[in-house]
């Protein structure tokens, strides 16, 4: 069963906006992934955060887990038409055996 | 160096029909798991195959099986269609050798039809 929760589903902002999306869940992890998807088709590994890290950059991407909270956030700084698409966090079991549990996903819209 | 790769990339079936995937890994990869994804939402867990053995299972009845060959590559196989089994089928691969299993790379995924 899926076990992310995004939050908001939906996103539209401008071009150059930072966009954030908030993902719970509700059993323990050993680690935490944000994917892309472009229009249906195949996921993008973005970023992993691991249970005993905080906080983590990759680019424009900034993930943050709180574990005590369940939760992790996404931020994408100075968007860019190309960042339209679909944004699925994914947890990991405690046991790092890559059985990732996916929530709904954000749909980000970015206007240029 | 090729990435996941799949076949058929979109297929039409009727109910009650059987269906194969076919999946093959990035090269040097040795673990294959295969995800569905209902449209709007996000993908589930099937069941992931490393040394040609079902390793892990998801929630979903036998009609659904798999197999992974000595190269590595593997098939998820449907039996007895369902109108629910329309979905984006991914297929995700990994080394579970070398300490990083968390490193996945997903397929394009083949999308399939039941009507």
């Amino acid at each position: 069963s899926q076990q992310g929760e995004e939050d908001p589903q939906a996103l539209s902002i401008q071009e150059g906006e930072n966009a954030t999306m908030n993902c719970s869940y509700k059993t323990s992890i050993n680690n935490l992934q944000w994917y892309r998807q472009n229009s249906g088709r195949g996921l993008v590994h973005l970023i992993l955060i691991r249970s005993n890290e905080r906080e983590k950059h990759s680019g424009r991407l900034r993930v943050t887990l709180d574990t005590s909270k369940k939760s992790s956030s996404l931020l994408i700084t100075a968007s860019r038409a190309a960042d339209t698409a679909s944004y699925f966090c994914a947890t990991d079991t405690m046991y790092g055996n890559n059985r990732l549990a996916f929530g709904k996903g954000n749909q980000v819209v970015v206007i240029p | 160096d090729a990435g996941v790769t799949q076949s058929p990339t979109h297929l039409i079936k009727t109910r009650g029909q059987q269906v194969t995937l076919r999946c093959s890994p990035k090269s040097g990869h040795d673990t294959v798991s295969w995800y569905q994804q209902a449209l709007g939402q996000g993908p589930q867990f099937i069941f992931q195959y490393y040394e040609e053995e079902e390793r892990q299972r998801g929630n979903f009845p036998d009609r659904f099986s798999g197999h992974q060959f000595p190269n590595y590559s593997s098939e998820l196989n449907v039996n007895a269609l369902l109108l629910g089994d329309s979905a984006l089928y991914l297929c995700a691969s990994s080394h579970y050798r070398t300490g990083k299993p968390y490193e996945q790379y997903f397929g394009p995924g083949t999308r399939l039809t039941v009507t």
